[in-house]
C-alpha cells in the first residue's frame, strides 16, 4: 500500500522568503507518480507539479520545484519568492500505480500543510 | 489541462435521503476519480470509474452506499445514498487523459441534518 507522511501540520513564513514543504513516501512499485497541489480557503484543488518516478531531472513550474530524491523517497515542494496569496493548504500526493498504456490510478493525499505567509 | 465542473456546487440534505453529484469533464478522458473530504481532513480515493465497466471502489466504500455511473467518457456521477450527517463532507471529481494529469472539479460542498 501506498502511503504519503507530511510531517508540518501548519508554517509560518515571511514574504519573499523560499519555503520548503516536506513529503516523503512509501511504496513498492517502482513506477509512479508524484503530484503537488494548493488547497485555498475556497477549497478548489489546484494542481501545482508533477513529477514520474522515471524522470531524472526535478520538475519546475513557474515558482515551483521539486526536489525529488528518490531514494530518500522524498519529494519536497519548494516555492520561491513565497508570496501573501501562497497562504493555503499544501498537498502532497501520489499516484498508486501506473497503466502501461500511459493511465495513473487515482492518488493517495497526505494530510496537509497549512502554510500561511506574514506581510 | 481539463477544465471539470460539477452540480451542485452545495447542498442542505435530510437524513435518509440520496443525493446525486455530475460530474462534467470539457475533454474525453480515461479515467475518473471521486473522493471525499471530510471537514478539516485529507482527501480520500473513493472509487474510479472507467467508461463502459463498473466502478472500482476503495476499501471502505461500497456500491450501495456510493453508486456510480460512467455513461460516456466526458461525464459520471456519484450518488451518496440513504445520508447520515457522518457524510458530510466535500466530495470531488478529478480526470486525466494521462498519468500527469490529475485535475479536479470545484467540488460539492454536502451538508447532512
Amino acid at each position: 500500500a501506498q502511503k504519503i507522511t507530511q510531517t508540518q501540520p501548519g508554517m509560518f513564513v515571511q514574504e519573499k522568503e523560499a519555503v520548503t514543504l516536506d513529503c516523503t513516501y512509501d511504496t513498492s512499485d517502482q513506477s509512479y507518480g508524484l503530484f503537488w497541489y494548493k488547497q485555498p480557503s475556497s477549497g478548489e484543488m489546484i494542481f501545482l507539479i508533477y513529477q514520474g518516478s522515471y524522470d531524472e531531472q526535478n520538475a519546475t513550474e513557474g515558482r515551483y520545484s521539486l526536489n525529488f530524491q528518490k531514494a530518500r523517497k522524498s519529494a519536497n515542494l519548494v516555492i520561491s519568492a513565497s508570496q501573501l496569496g501562497d497562504s493555503a493548504m499544501y498537498f502532497c500526493a501520489m499516484s498508486q500505480f501506473m497503466y502501461s498504456g500511459g493511465g495513473a490510478d487515482g492518488l493517495t493525499f497526505g494530510k496537509g500543510t497549512h502554510l500561511i505567509i506574514q506581510p | 489541462s481539463a477544465v471539470i465542473s460539477q452540480k451542485p456546487s452545495r447542498d442542505i440534505c435530510q437524513r435518509g435521503t440520496s443525493l446525486t453529484i455530475q460530474c462534467q469533464v470539457d475533454s474525453q478522458v480515461t479515467m475518473m476519480f471521486w473522493y471525499r473530504q471530510q471537514p478539516g481532513q485529507s482527501l480520500t480515493l473513493i472509487a474510479t470509474a472507467n467508461q463502459g465497466s463498473e466502478a472500482t471502489y476503495e476499501s471502505g466504500f461500497v456500491i450501495d452506499k456510493f453508486p456510480i455511473s460512467r455513461p460516456n467518457l466526458t461525464f459520471s456521477t456519484l450518488t451518496v445514498s440513504n445520508m447520515s450527517p457522518e457524510d458530510s463532507s466535500i466530495y470531488l471529481c478529478s480526470a486525466g487523459a494521462g498519468a500527469y494529469e490529475q485535475y479536479f472539479g470545484p467540488g460539492t460542498r454536502l451538508t447532512v441534518t
